[in-house]
């Protein structure tokens, strides 16, 4: 089984409306991350949150909103999706030790909103 | 601003051969870069890292490595296999490990056999 999942894989919406993508995981890791990607500008980083009740904003947070309610669920919303949010969704954890702080994806939710 | 830029969009070798792939940054207060590689409908699986007190970090067939002065780290596979083919994410982190993972572009490597 997979240690990071996401659910919906793949979601089409309207403009206007309201969705919310999910993460779980099974690593234990009190770090969670969602990034989107788009074509031509890597992964940009959009929430994260390093404990429960730990919430950041990060590059590109206007148009979204988290809520971390559990230290294995991190689930994203768009409260009003809108066409400029049709991208790939992606979420991460991670367990600093050292210095590296490796993350680990999970699969992505390919979202089109219309 | 685009701190961490892969200029590269793609690049094509043959089977066998070595792949260099480049990356570029402006903050030169990064800690640590990291090497992300992505296959379609995954997720992006870490690769090989290094520290900005390195200048090489070798790893099998992957070796990164990093010139401070230039501002530019390069990711060395060799010999290149058709399954190496994937996108492939140059990152940087910040001091203090704050867990803040600035990415590039991406750069598709496609391996001929």
């Amino acid at each position: 089984d997979a240690d990071v999942t996401q659910t919906p894989r793949n979601r089409i919406t309207k403009t206007g409306k309201r969705i919310m993508l999910e993460c779980s995981q099974t690593k234990g890791h009190d770090r969670m991350y969602w990034y989107r990607q788009d074509p031509g500008l890597g992964l940009r980083l959009i929430y994260y949150s390093f404990d429960v009740k730990d919430i950041n904003k990060g590059e590109i947070s206007d148009g979204y909103s988290v809520s971390r309610q559990a230290q294995a669920k991190f689930s994203l919303s768009l409260e009003s999706a809108i066409p400029n949010q049709t991208a790939l969704y992606f979420c991460a954890t991670s367990d600093p030790t050292g210095f590296t702080d490796t993350q680990y994806f999970g699969p992505g939710t390919r979202l089109t909103v219309l | 601003d685009q701190q961490v830029k892969q200029n590269s969009p793609s690049l094509s070798v043959q089977e066998g051969r070595i792949s260099i792939l480049n990356c570029d940054y402006t903050n030169s207060m990064f800690d640590y870069f990291l090497w992300y590689k992505k296959y379609p409908a995954e997720g992006p699986t870490f690769l090989i890292s290094i520290s900005s007190i390195k200048d090489k970090n070798e790893d099998g067939r992957f070796t990164v490595f990093l010139n401070k002065s230039a501002k530019h780290l390069s990711l060395h596979i060799v010999p290149s296999q058709p399954g190496d083919s994937a996108v492939y994410f140059c990152a940087a982190i910040g001091s203090g490990n704050t867990g803040k993972l600035i990415f590039g572009q991406g750069t598709t490597l496609q391996v001929k056999p």
